[in-house]
């Protein structure tokens, strides 16, 4: 069974750096694109970004909004991918969700998500 | 950035009946390889966004046959054929064909 678990999120003040961890089990993790996903309290979805699968060169996208602030990276060895949250506003005030897309080749369709983790920006 | 816009953007329906939405892109969202980059999620309440359509209009594994999507060019429509209790919650439209990937607003569909 495919399982994907955020973990990271936490209260920092505006200016602070956080890490999300999101723990992969239950397929092989290396060979799949990973995307990260984000929700403000009542708000709608938002994507943040995606890492390719090493066969796709491994590199990532951003949204506008996170661009230059944010970084995406995974360890393939640990069946683990990152979002590090660098400069945080209060506006990035979310649950931030991590998730696999149901094909290695096409990277959208997010077939499974995780739980979401809290990430709150605050003094 | 493609724009996507829902509608209508709230929906009560009552059970047994279809139910219908709509999402429109600024773009046309079909891929070289013919698909649709079109997919939509259900968020029901307290819980993360599943999958029910994919590339426009592939049911997700799991996803009873009374939700279908179609569509084609800009034009795309979520179609619950006999709406359930179950059926409650946002649905939101989103493009993956280029990026940034964006969402329509979300339409919430409530129980008359």
């Amino acid at each position: 069974e495919v399982q994907l678990v955020e973990s990271g999120g936490d209260l920092v003040n505006p200016g602070r750096s956080l890490r999300l961890s999101c723990t992969a089990s239950g397929f092989t993790f290396g060979d799949w694109a990973i995307s990260w996903f984000r929700q403000a309290p009542g708000k709608g979805l938002e994507w943040v970004g995606f890492v390719r699968s090493r066969a796709y060169g491994g590199t990532t996208e951003y949204g506008a909004s996170v661009k230059g602030r944010f970084t995406i990276s995974r360890d393939d060895s640990k069946s683990i991918a990152y979002l590090q949250l660098n400069s945080l506003k209060a506006e990035d005030t979310a649950i931030y969700y991590c998730c696999k897309p149901r094909d290695t080749a096409i990277w959208g369709s997010l077939h499974h998500w995780g739980q979401g983790t809290l990430v709150t920006v605050s003094s | 950035e493609i724009v996507m816009t829902q509608s209508p953007l709230s929906l009560p329906v009552t059970p047994g009946e279809p139910a219908s939405i709509s999402c429109r892109s600024s773009q046309g969202l079909l891929n070289t390889n013919g698909y649709y980059y079109l997919d939509w999620y259900l968020q029901k309440p307290g819980q993360s966004p599943q999958l029910l359509i994919y590339l426009g209009s592939h049911r997700a594994s799991g996803v009873p046959d009374r939700i279908s999507g179609s569509g084609s060019g800009t034009d795309f429509t979520l179609k619950i054929s006999r709406v359930e209790a179950e059926d409650v919650g946002i649905y939101y439209c989103m493009q993956t064909l280029q990026i940034p990937w964006t969402f329509g607003q979300g339409t919430k569909v409530e129980i008359k």
